[in-house]
């Protein structure tokens, strides 16, 4: 069975701290992205990986950054946390045999940056 | 630009049936995808149309139409259960999602 699981559900930081959010997935697919998703918009993409130590910038990377050290895991900093990075956090990866493959969800991390 | 469109919220009753429709742009095409999302929960895939037509699966259909730029999710014999979020993605050239906002489905009794 699919599974890709988040570090938190909830987190609460304060404005300037430094956030780690970490996701790990149990399929052996190559391809992880980080999304932010809020009310009234739909998700938007921070960054993704096609590999391992590989990145890509997404439509939103300005404040965060990413790391794949190993396949399975793909985590998601905030250097600097700052209110309107309140939001939730979603994690999904797909293979890569074909572009058009499905994405699968983490449950999410709520953050609240105060 | 690229933009995907769907009502923000819909009602229907129990044992009915619901359209969701979804409209978009995007830079190219790689396919349409409709997800589910219960409320607090991660997102879980339901469909994906790349070829213009109806495809069926279960109490749940997905239609498109390419030369439209239309989808739309049909949910037949509705349940209680199916109170949920419903996310339109189109893919887009770079093989990239584009998300709606989603589409809050409301099922009374």
């Amino acid at each position: 069975d699919v599974k890709v699981t988040q570090s938190s559900r909830y987190l609460v930081k304060r404005t300037g701290e430094k956030v780690f959010l970490e996701c790990v997935q149990d399929m052996d697919h190559e391809n992880m992205f980080w999304y932010r998703q809020d009310p009234g918009l739909g998700l938007r993409l921070i960054y993704f990986s096609y590999d391992v130590k590989m990145k890509e910038k997404g439509d939103i990377p300005e404040g965060y950054s990413v790391s794949r050290e190993k396949k399975e895991r793909f985590s998601l900093i905030l250097e600097s946390a700052s209110t309107n990075q309140t939001s939730m956090y979603l994690c999904a990866s797909s293979r890569a045999e074909g572009h058009q493959e499905t994405q699968y969800f983490g449950p999410g991390t709520r953050l609240l940056v105060l | 630009g690229q933009n995907i469109d769907q009502p923000t919220e819909m009602t229907a009753t129990e044992g009915a049936i619901v359209q969701i429709n979804c409209t978009y742009q995007t830079s190219g095409f790689n396919g349409l995808f409709w997800y589910q999302q219960h409320a607090g929960e991660a997102p879980t895939f339901l469909s994906y149309n790349v070829l213009d037509g109806l495809e069926e699966k279960g109490r749940f259909s997905s239609f498109l139409s390419r030369s439209k730029g239309y989808s739309y999710l049909l949910l037949k014999e509705l349940q209680m259960k199916d109170s949920a979020s419903y996310l339109c993605a189109s893919m887009d050239s770079n093989y990239q999602l584009i998300w709606g906002a989603g589409t809050k489905l409301i099922i009374k009794p």
